[in-house]
């Protein structure tokens, strides 16, 4: 079946540095893709919505300052957290929809922010 | 507003016995239902989902869920459990487009 590739799978990086997380669609073009924050023992939630060519839609209380997302590609949509601090340490999974089938999620990445 | 809920934070299960997930869901036109499966650390795996049609709906690994529209619920059973069931269960709700609405989650531990 289709598969998404998130890249890293974690990473550790110190406090006022900047962090890219990708999500690639392997065999199937994505032209919206769902980035989703996961709290420990805690549920997905939505951040924002990937859109290809075009700008991001980010939920409610979601800075887009510091969660900047790039899809460029029908592929490829990325995810930087900049200046990242200790409270963004966190499991940020994306998925992406294939059209007429379900929505696939990456492995997701850890993040620790020392 | 869309939200899900699903009451059983953690639930302990024999091994060969029944299990069921609660989920209730609020939705504001036709409701789009998932159940995903996720290991720790790990991403989600699409267990089954509901959009139309048979309210009984049959997924993978021997998963089955069933909606009901007049208690908002989408519960998801399995007759028989086996040790490698043992993971996070989500419901979620959402459209076609796949923009979901996660509840809380419900851990399976299964016993021996």
């Amino acid at each position: 079946g289709a598969v998404v590739s998130q890249h890293p799978s974690w990473v550790i990086c110190k406090s006022g540095t900047s962090v890219k997380i990708e999500c690639r669609s392997l065999d199937f073009q994505a032209t919206t893709m769902f980035w989703y924050r996961q709290f420990p023992k805690q549920s997905l939630m939505l951040m924002a919505t990937s859109n290809e060519g075009s700008k991001a839609t980010y939920e409610q209380g979601v800075e887009k300052d510091k969660f900047l997302i790039n899809h460029a590609s029908l592929t490829l949509s990325t995810l930087t957290v900049t200046s990242a601090h200790p409270e963004d340490s966190s499991f940020y999974i994306c998925s992406a929809p294939s059209t007429g089938t379900e929505a696939f999620f990456g492995q997701g990445t850890r993040l620790t922010v020392v | 507003a869309q939200s899900v809920t699903q009451p059983d934070i953690h639930i302990t299960v024999s091994e060969g016995a029944s299990l069921e997930l609660r989920c209730n869901y609020s939705y504001g036109a036709t409701p789009y239902l998932f159940w995903y499966v996720q290991s720790p650390g790990q991403g989600l795996q699409l267990l089954l989902k509901y959009f139309s049609g048979d309210t009984l709906v049959q997924g993978i690994k021997g998963f089955e869920a069933e909606f009901k529209r007049s208690q908002s619920s989408f519960n998801l059973r399995k007759p028989s459990v086996h040790w490698s069931d043992a993971a996070e269960y989500f419901c979620a709700v959402g459209a076609r487009d796949y923009k979901l609405s996660f509840g809380a989650g419900t851990t399976v531990t299964v016993r021996a």
